[in-house]
């Protein structure tokens, strides 16, 4: 079945980087979207960004545009997010969810990875 | 950026009531309107899209309706494994934006 597998927790502290990866199976990886989500505590859903694996095109949210890295490894079929400057902001679940439709970005997620939990602390 | 806000916060229900929930959008999304379900320490899963389809798998008691900015998830007999956060998510205009939930209990 199609599946999205993330990486364990991380606790970082202020200023470092983090990177999250999603590996896909069940279906052709390059062929659909994958997004990226988070929720920080309490809070909704706030979208990213996507990237399509096929080209390695990517598409961010402004309010992260320039410490907002993602990219893929077809040889894998793995997506990362990359996430620098951290700041107690970014503390959050950070969910990866594939466009449900091949070749274009519908933003229509299903389905999605288990949630990575990322704690940014001294 | 379209404001999508969802009512009520939290829905306390018996098992077997009907379950509404609302959506509005502060400007009109079409019908490009989601909704989805999380449960604790799951993944979220896609229950209806473009407003008022069923996801694949998604039982017949969950319907949605509405369209521009007004919205709609029903659950129409609950049961004790929908207790969840329910969040809709437009994709109309970007960015796209998710409501900040309704938790439903019983």
């Amino acid at each position: 079945q199609v599946q999205l597998v993330q990486s364990g927790a991380e606790l970082k502290n202020p200023g470092a980087s983090v990177k999250v990866s999603c590996k896909a199976s069940g279906y052709t990886f390059a062929a659909h979207y994958v997004h990226w989500v988070r929720q920080a505590p309490g809070q909704g859903l706030e979208w990213m960004g996507w990237i399509y694996p096929k080209t390695g095109g990517t598409n961010y949210v402004q309010k992260f545009q320039g410490r907002l890295t993602m990219t893929r490894d077809t040889s894998i079929s793995t997506a990362y997010m990359e996430l620098n400057s951290l700041t107690s902001d970014d503390t959050a679940v950070y969910f990866c969810a594939r466009d449900s439709e091949q070749y274009q970005a519908l933003n229509r997620f299903d389905p999605w990875g288990q949630g990575t939990l990322v704690t940014v602390s001294s | 950026e379209i404001v999508l806000t969802q009512s009520p916060a939290t829905l306390s229900l018996s098992p077997g009531e009907r379950a509404t929930l609302s959506c509005r959008a502060s400007q009109s999304v079409s019908t490009l309107l989601a909704w989805y379900q999380h449960k604790p320490g799951q993944a979220p899963r896609l229950l209806i899209y473009d407003a008022s389809n069923r996801a694949t798998g998604i039982p017949a008691r969950f319907s949605g309706s509405g369209s521009g900015t007004d919205f709609t998830l029903s659950i129409s007999s609950l049961e004790p494994e929908d207790v969840a956060v329910y969040y809709c998510h437009q994709r109309s205009s970007w960015p796209q934006t998710f409501g900040q939930g309704t938790k439903v209990e019983i």
